[in-house]
């Protein structure tokens, strides 16, 4: 089955610094990345996803990348602010397309981002 | 917007017991999945419904079962509970037909004593 491997397992940055959170997979068979951002007591919220016909998608200050040779993808948090502390999961599954079966994703360990002001 | 309804928030049960969680997707959305989380870890995911299907099993143990009625809504129905069933289960629902992205509930905290 697919593993997933998150790194760091804790991030804590200045305030309007940068956060990079990296993940790798094992099943080339995965062709759909979500991260999500899980605050304490609640539950995970999708804040953006990349399929594998995609390299690079951006929302505002959140983007993420994707490389398929090497079976990883990257969370990258700009002008960071103290709302972003949260834990983050990226995530993978083989369901890119719709139809395509309700298959489960398989998250990473979690990165436990904070953000100092 | 309408988000995915879970119920109860809260729940406490005696080993051995019997419990059923409810999951009502949001509307429109014909995917139920169900995610388990211990303290400290991430979701590992249990099991999922495509109109009205099982579609896919992840590591739900033989003691639980889940179904998905016609209305869309879900149950995950869990029976002999042991301490180690003890964490936040949560319900996630997408829109098969569309997109793919799964959207979560807020979680039911079940507590084994």
């Amino acid at each position: 089955g697919e593993n997933v491997e998150q790194h760091p397992s804790t991030l804590s940055v200045q305030e309007g610094d940068s956060a990079v959170i990296k993940c790798t997979y094992s099943d080339s068979a995965s062709n759909y990345f979500p991260w999500y951002k899980q605050e304490l007591g609640k539950g995970p919220q999708l804040i953006i996803d990349i399929r594998s016909n995609v390299g690079e998608k951006k929302d505002q200050r959140i983007a993420v990348t994707l490389n398929k040779t090497a079976k990883h993808f990257s969370l990258h948090i700009t002008e960071t602010q103290p709302e972003d502390s949260a834990v983050y999961f990226c995530a993978a599954s083989t369901s890119m397309y719709s139809g395509g079966g309700a298959d489960g994703l398989t998250f990473g360990k979690g990165t436990h981002l904070i953000i100092q002001p | 917007a309408a988000g995915v309804i879970q119920s109860p928030r809260h729940l406490i049960k005696e080993k051995r017991e019997t419990a059923t969680l409810k999951c009502y997707p949001i509307p429109r959305h014909d995917t139920v999945y169900w995610y388990q989380q211990g303290p400290g870890q991430d979701p590992q995911f249990l099991i999922s419904f495509y109109e009205k299907m099982q579609s896919d099993k992840g590591s739900i143990p033989d003691r639980f079962s889940a179904q998905q009625f016609s209305d869309y809504h879900s149950e995950l129905n869990m029976s002999s509970l042991e301490l180690g069933d003890s964490a936040l289960y949560f319900c996630a629902s997408s829109l098969e037909g569309g997109t793919i992205e799964a959207f979560f509930g807020q979680g039911t905290r079940l507590t084994v004593v």
